[in-house]
């Protein structure tokens, strides 16, 4: 079946540092990739996604390649902000098993 | 609406009672999703339904839970005879149609069981 991994949180880092979140995933064939986030108090949002091999989604300055050939859709940022703090998630869908998997989540704290 | 609607969005009730969660879906989304979220862990698939197709009811942890949904629009999960384990936050998502399109989630309904 579909499953994603990703990397274990929490994160803590220094604002203007450069973030990577990993996520791999298992899967047949051509899941959609994407990355949701988590505020404080708020829903979960898309922030990003990707349909195909070698896309790159991209959105407030954060960028997820996929990566077919490792399976990956690692998520980055070249400067973090405090605002950047909350839980992120990386999932995919399939089709033909149209349930949305999710990773567990990996908390991100930025720190002033 | 403009968004997916959820309601109630906290609810206390007593081991033992039933509850039923709202969710409003985007007009016009097809597919419609529930998940349900403990504290401090990921999501976990409980229910999906798309079109007039029969729903994918995988998830659902126990017969104490099921789901229904009226054509393409209002779903109610229905949680019998609660347990505290079924404390948690339970989504709701909805999208056009399910690969590739993105999936709009409400606020959740945070559901504590005492």
């Amino acid at each position: 079946g579909n499953s994603v991994t990703q990397m274990e949180g929490p994160v803590t880092l220094s604002e203007e540092a450069f973030l990577t979140i990993n996520c791999t995933y298992t899967a047949t064939g051509y899941p959609s990739l994407f990355w949701y986030v988590q505020y404080p108090g708020e829903g979960l949002q898309l922030l990003l996604k990707a349909t195909k091999a070698d896309d790159k989604g991209s959105n407030k300055g954060f960028e997820a390649t996929y990566r077919k050939e490792t399976t990956s859709f690692h998520l980055e940022k070249g400067s973090v902000q405090v605002s950047d703090s909350a839980v992120y998630f990386c999932a995919l869908i399939n089709f033909g098993n149209e349930k949305l998997t999710f990773g567990t989540g990996t908390r991100l704290t930025i720190i002033p | 609406g403009a968004g997916v609607s959820q309601s109630p969005s906290n609810k206390v009730t007593e081991k033992g009672k039933d509850v039923e969660l709202r969710c409003d879906p985007i007009s016009g989304h097809t597919a419609l999703y529930w998940y349900r979220q403990r504290l401090g862990q990921g999501l976990e698939f409980l229910i999906y339904f798309q079109g007039n197709s029969a729903p994918d009811k995988s998830g659902l942890p126990s017969d104490r839970f099921s789901a229904e949904r009226t054509g393409e629009s209002v779903s109610t999960l229905t949680i019998q005879r609660t347990q505290q384990e079924d404390s948690a936050v339970y989504l709701c998502a909805s999208s056009f149609q399910a690969t590739g399109n993105t999936i709009y989630f409400g606020e959740g309904s945070w559901l504590t069981v005492v």
